[in-house]
């Protein structure tokens, strides 16, 4: 079956900029979304198709998808953006998530 | 605006089975298709598998087969997800979410399910 690795925690001084990776076989081949989870909260996404963000999403947050490697990328990290994201991607017929990055706002 | 409202939290034994309801407004129903996802706190997400309400068609994880279902009722735009057979590890937050195209766009706030004896 079809894994996503994701570093468990990533810790970001405020208004820098955080980088949190989904690592996958030949990942680039597939569209990568990603949501944020802040906690008791049901998920929301981020950033859809590598690249998109829904609307009322900031533009300081993006993504990107090459190869093994989809990036999500938080500039400016704001004390709001503390929260647990994911990546997911389909493999077939199946939904595959990634293990979620804590992201730490210093 | 489109929302989904799910059912409140459930208390179950093991060896029971419960059933989930996860109400829609604000979109077509059978347009598109409701995944249901869970995660125990602190932990991933975990995928469980689809429905689609045009035409009831469900597609379940491995994970799930043989004591998981999935329905619908067009009149009152619901899905709904039972899972029989509970397991203490079972416990978790179930969440529906609305599919558009190929991530989801919109996601209920989430059923706690406690499984004890």
């Amino acid at each position: 079956s079809y894994e996503l690795i994701q570093a468990a925690s990533v810790s970001v001084g405020l208004g820098q900029t955080a980088t949190v990776t989904c690592g996958g076989d030949k990942i680039g081949n597939k569209n990568v979304h990603w949501y944020q989870q802040k906690s008791g909260l049901a998920p929301m996404v981020v950033i859809y198709r590598n690249n998109k963000r829904p609307s009322g999403i900031p533009e300081r947050f993006s993504g990107s998808n090459s190869e093994n490697t989809a990036t999500l990328t938080i500039s400016g990290v704001q004390a709001g953006d503390e929260a647990d994201y994911f990546c997911h991607v389909w493999d077939r017929t199946t939904v595959v998530f990634g293990g979620g990055t804590r992201v730490t706002v210093l | 605006q489109v929302q989904l409202v799910q059912s409140g939290a459930e208390v179950k034994k093991p060896g029971a089975s419960v059933k989930i309801s996860c109400k829609t407004s604000g979109y077509t129903f059978t347009h598109y298709v409701i995944h249901w996802v869970r995660q125990v706190p602190g932990q991933r997400l975990e995928w469980m598998g689809w429905i689609n309400p045009g035409n009831e068609y469900t597609q379940f994880s491995q994970n799930f087969q043989g004591r998981l279902d999935m329905t619908r009722d067009t009149s009152t735009n619901t899905a709904y997800m039972e899972l029989s057979h509970l397991l203490s590890e079972d416990s978790a937050v179930y969440f529906c979410a609305k599919d558009n195209g190929d991530y989801f766009d919109f996601w209920g706030q989430g059923t706690q399910v406690t499984v004890s004896s």
